[in-house]
């Protein structure tokens, strides 16, 4: 199995500040990666596909890029409502793995 | 956009068998261009991702769940199924239904998820 190692496992940053967090996979999986936002209390949400291609509706301030095993996720402006748990997805290879999220707090 | 509910027990006794339902909307599970998936999170944990079919019934399961696992279609219904036999207390979890794009293998639309405990 591909393992997804995500750091940092949680996060405080304060409003307006921007934020970045970082999956690594255990191989190559070219760009065949999914960014994921879980509010408490909610089923996730799709954010950023292959990598780097945000998702319909999604805002802007969200962006996503690496290739190979080493892969980015960034929150240019942070927003109290993007209080949640992040998670990577590689689907290189199944089975489909997901990294350990990554918890974002607001300082 | 494709909405998913999930249903089922639940509670479930050790050794018996869990399973659950997901009603489809805004789609038909036999025209459509999507697999239909269950994703896992038990409580306080991480996402663990157990399979997926396509209408014709063509499916691909997690390893880690050891064969224990089955989906279904009921497409006169619009809906699929999961059933995970041999339960233990390691399959308390919440259930997510998903749709499943078929050239990313991404996770687009979701159900709100159920919580399934596994308790004598």
């Amino acid at each position: 199995d591909i393992q997804m190692t995500q750091s940092p496992s949680s996060l405080s940053a304060s409003v307006g500040a921007s934020v970045t967090i970082t999956c690594q996979a255990s191989q190559d999986i070219t760009n065949y990666l999914h960014w994921y936002q879980q509010k408490p209390g909610q089923a996730p949400k799709l954010l950023i596909y292959e990598a780097s291609n945000l998702q319909t509706g999604v805002p802007s301030r969200f962006s996503g890029s690496g290739s190979g095993t080493h892969f980015t996720f960034t929150i240019s402006s942070l927003q109290p409502e993007d209080i949640a748990t992040y998670y990577c997805q590689q689907y290189d290879n199944l089975p489909i793995t997901f990294g350990q999220g990554t918890r974002l707090e607001i300082k | 956009q494709v909405q998913l509910q999930e249903s089922g027990p639940g509670l479930v006794k050790p050794s018996q068998t869990l399973s659950l339902t997901c009603s489809v909307s805004g789609a038909s599970i036999s025209k459509s261009v999507y697999y239909w998936g269950w994703i896992r999170q038990p409580p306080g944990r991480d996402l663990e991702w157990i399979g997926y079919i396509y209408y014709t019934g063509s499916s691909f399961y997690n390893p880690s769940l050891k064969g224990r696992v089955a989906i279904s279609v009921d497409t006169s219904n619009n809906q699929f199924s999961l059933k995970v036999n041999s339960v233990t207390a390691a399959d308390t979890a919440v259930y997510f239904c998903v749709t499943v794009g078929m050239a990313r293998l991404e996770f687009d639309s979701w159900g709100q998820g159920a919580l399934v405990t596994v308790s004598a």
